[in-house]
Formats: structure tokens, sequence, C-alpha cells
């Protein structure tokens, strides 16, 4: 198993700029969820996944769309970049509620100038 | 989910247990205790986690106190590549599988 990819592992933006961080799991894990990291910071939650179709908002999702088409993807869109988006973004998954380890992906490291 | 109280950062020799407190006093019956932690800037990796009695793998133990209101974990024979941030984090099962991660513990393993 590959487990839990994210694509690219960096990017530079323009404030203005939209993109999508691309994250896939390969462990038919139902819940799926993006955090971020701001340096010397914890992690924040954006959004989240418990199935495929379903997605909700977590602490800091204002500027991050989300979609689960299917149960491997979980792409984040950015809409129109600003430079507080600057950050290390991290997803992960897991198989479900408590009792269950969430995987990370090695992360994403954005900069938006 | 409860807040949980972590020292900023800790020492520990290579080869000796490295003790990680962490306070929960608000934690309510349903709540999971877990830990994570990350290297440098990877992506966090769990560690282990309990509800109400101590739990031990391959990588630590969980010491979790009668009350739950705080719990340890334990690196028996800390390394150097054990330096990394360590997350107490406690979960009601309700939330689905969000974490939320506070600041942690800045564990330096020193030779």
């Amino acid at each position: 198993n590959a487990g839990v990819t994210q694509t690219p592992k960096f990017q530079v933006l323009k404030t203005g700029q939209s993109m999508t961080l691309q994250c896939a799991q390969d462990m038919n894990h139902e819940y799926m969820s993006w955090y971020r990291q701001d340096p010397g910071m914890g992690l924040r939650l954006i959004h989240y996944s418990v199935g495929a179709g379903i997605t909700d908002q977590g602490e800091v999702p204002n500027g991050y769309n989300v979609s689960r088409s299917t149960t491997e993807d979980f792409p984040l869109r950015l809409l129109s970049a600003a430079p507080s988006q600057t950050s290390v973004y991290f997803c992960a998954s897991s198989y479900g509620l408590a009792g269950y380890e969430q995987y990370f992906g090695p992360g994403t490291r954005l900069t938006v100038t | 989910d409860a807040k949980t109280t972590q020292p900023t950062s800790m020492d520990c020799a290579e080869g000796r247990a490295a003790n990680l407190p962490c306070n929960h006093s608000t934690i309510s019956g349903n709540e999971y205790v877990y830990w994570y932690r990350q290297i440098h800037s990877q992506g966090p990796q769990y560690i282990i986690h309990g509800l109400k009695n101590n739990e031990t793998n391959e990588m630590a133990s969980l010491i979790i106190t009668e009350d739950r209101k705080s719990s340890t974990l334990i690196l028996p024979h800390a390394t150097l590549r054990d330096t990394a941030v360590y997350y107490c984090i406690v979960r009601v099962v309700e939330a689905g599988n969000m974490l939320t991660f506070g600041g942690g513990t800045r564990l330096m393993v020193k030779p």
C-alpha cells in the first residue's frame, strides 16, 4: 500500500490564483480530512469527509472547498489564494471513528506571495 | 473535545525512558486519549491510544490515571530518532475521525 499520498510537495502561488491540492489513499478508508499547520503551531482542521459524497467544515474552512466523489480521493481547492494561506497542508485518513488511528500524508508546502 | 495541557518542552538522555505527561482534567467518559508525534516537518504519526486501561504497543506505553484526568506516554528506551513534537489529544467518539492538535511537547533526546 502507498498509504496517503499528496501532490504537489511544494507550490508557490501568487495572490488571487486558484489551485487544487491532491490527496489519495489506497486503504479503503471512509474518513478523510485536511489540516493546515502554520510555522511553530499545531494542526488545525480545515474540512473533513465521513464518506463519498459527504463533507463538512472544520475549524478553519474559509477560503477552501472540498469534494469527495470517490472513497480514494479528497482534493482541497484554494479558491483565491491569499498570503494568509501560506502553510503546510496535511491530508489524513482513517478506517472509522474513535479507536482507529489516522494516517497522515507527507504534506504540501504552499507559499502564497 | 476536552482541552489538554502538556509541557512545552522536555529533554531526555538517549537510552533512558522518556515520560511525557498530559493533563486532561475535563475529559468525559466517552473520550479516548490519543498520542501522536511529528518528527521535523513530516506528517504526524500515530503512537497509541486508550480509553480507561493502560495500553502498550511496540512503540510506547500509555498510563491513564484511575480518574482519567491525566495520562503519561512512556517511551521505554528513547533514541535520537524519537526527537519530535508529541501531541496528546482527547476526542469524543461522535466527532468522526477529526483530531484537535494543541501545541504539544517538544521532546529532545540527547546523546
